[in-house]
């Protein structure tokens, strides 16, 4: 099993309300990620998780909550957020740090409209 | 931190041409370059990559070369077929950091 499975694909909310976005990988990757990706844009890291711990915050506002329940699922709460926030959301994993190992392993995302 | 510029944004080219993108990075103690393949809604993926110890890497018709001294590397595709037609992200990063350093991205459309 070489994917990263993500879930919701698609998720419209509003400004007042909480969803999270999961992600999964079976892999045995310990290293975890979060990126947005505005469209035309590249992927722009948000968090990583590096053996279930958060390892690199790229200042994310506070609205955006990330969370490794363990080795193999990441979840990104979000709470409160503004339109601007409308983007894919994409998870990824590599085994350990990338450049010991090489490949990022990209899930197909999840396409956020904050209304 | 890192920074990365990547030229040219857009390119087309006749199917059976080469294309060659390019890519230069600003963190001298970078020493890992990944070139991702992003086609049209779908997730990024790894085509090739190299590292700061190899001047230059070939698989098929994809080839990758740096050059550390001037700080930039390049992506060659050669025999371009249609199914080249995506959007490719070059990217840097440094030995045991996490953090991988996109570049802005080149859409490339093979014209038939």
């Amino acid at each position: 099993d070489t994917e990263v499975t993500q879930t919701p694909k698609h998720l419209v909310m509003g400004m007042t309300n909480k969803k999270s976005l999961k992600c999964e990988q079976h892999m045995g990757h310990r290293a975890m990620y979060w990126y947005k990706q505005k469209a035309k844009k590249p992927p722009e890291l948000m968090f990583v998780y590096s053996y279930e711990k958060l390892s690199i915050n790229e200042s994310v506002p506070s609205r955006f909550s990330p969370e490794c329940p363990n080795s193999s699922l990441l979840n990104l709460h979000l709470h409160a957020l503004q339109p601007e926030d409308s983007a894919l959301y994409l998870c990824a994993s590599s085994q350990v740090a990338i450049t010991n190992t090489g490949e990022l392993f990209f899930g197909e995302g999840s396409r956020l409209t904050v209304l | 931190g890192e920074n990365v510029e990547q030229h040219p944004s857009t390119l087309s080219v006749q199917e059976g041409d080469s294309a060659v993108i390019k890519c230069t990075y600003s963190d001298s103690a970078s020493n890992y370059f990944p070139w991702y393949k992003q086609e049209l809604g779908k997730r990024p993926q790894l085509i090739i990559d190299i590292r700061s110890n190899v001047g230059e890497k070939k698989d098929q018709r994809i080839a990758v070369t740096l050059n550390k001294t001037a700080k930039h590397f390049s992506l060659h595709i050669t025999e371009t077929q249609p199914e080249d037609s995506a959007v490719y992200f070059c990217a840097a990063s440094r030995s045991g950091n996490e953090k991988l350093t996109f570049g802005t991205g080149t859409r490339l459309t093979i014209i038939p």
